[in-house]
């Protein structure tokens, strides 16, 4: 069966420290992968998706960064954190498109930044 | 374009009554649809899908939802609401399995 890692599971950090959060996924091959963010009280804003090693897309423009430096692992950084990159940083992944359509989330990061 | 419409914010419902959390969507192609449930600092987890097969589509803890093309919505449903329901739920619509757009979100309170 697939699992999904995300850690940490929670984060405080002072403004305009770095950031790096780490996703990986187990039982699958070339999974798309996703990170999105949810703001409190708020729905879920799609940052990055990768649909192979080193294929970054980014859907919102801002201080984060994303890297997919294996197939199943997808990174998230900041070289300078903003108060409002303050959230809970949700990892997701999908089977290729034409197989199976669904995404899987992983468990969340709770990032506070001080 | 694709676009989902949640029509409530907070919905609140008694223990033992009925569910029911709308979803109205909006896509170019054939879609597939979705619903996640979120418990407070959880992660999403799918509770069911719906992607061109049979219209009623059952999922997991006692939810179903209904494809209704000609009205454009995916509704869900439970027959008799747990207090273990009460949860964060999204309703997702995506064309081709790439780009996945999320509804609001509905909050379901369940009083005792």
């Amino acid at each position: 069966s697939q699992t999904i890692h995300q850690w940490p599971a929670t984060l405080v950090q002072p403004v305009g420290s770095p950031l790096s959060l780490e996703c990986t996924v187990e039982g699958t091959s070339n999974p798309n992968l996703y990170w999105y963010r949810q703001a409190a009280g708020r729905g879920l804003q799609l940052l990055f998706y990768s649909v192979g090693i080193g294929q970054i897309s980014s859907e919102v423009p801002q201080n984060l960064s994303a890297s997919r430096p294996q197939d199943r692992q997808f990174i998230l950084s900041s070289k300078k954190l903003l108060l409002s990159d303050s959230g809970f940083y949700l990892c997701a992944w999908s089977y290729e498109p034409g197989l199976r359509y669904e995404q899987y989330f992983g468990p969340g990061t709770r990032l506070t930044v001080t | 374009a694709q676009s989902v419409t949640q029509l409530d914010s907070h919905v609140s419902v008694s223990e033992g009554t009925p569910v029911l959390l709308r979803c109205n969507y909006s896509s170019s192609y054939s879609p597939s649809l979705f619903w996640y449930v979120q418990h407070p600092n959880k992660g999403l987890q799918l509770l069911l899908k719906y992607t061109s097969a049979a219209t009623l589509v059952k999922g997991i803890n006692g939810f179903e939802a209904e494809f209704k093309k000609s009205e454009t919505s995916f509704h869900l449903t439970k027959p008799s609401a747990h207090m273990s329901d009460a949860a964060e739920y999204f309703c997702v619509v995506t064309p081709y399995g790439q780009n996945f757009v999320f509804g609001p979100g509905t909050r379901l309170s369940v009083l005792p």
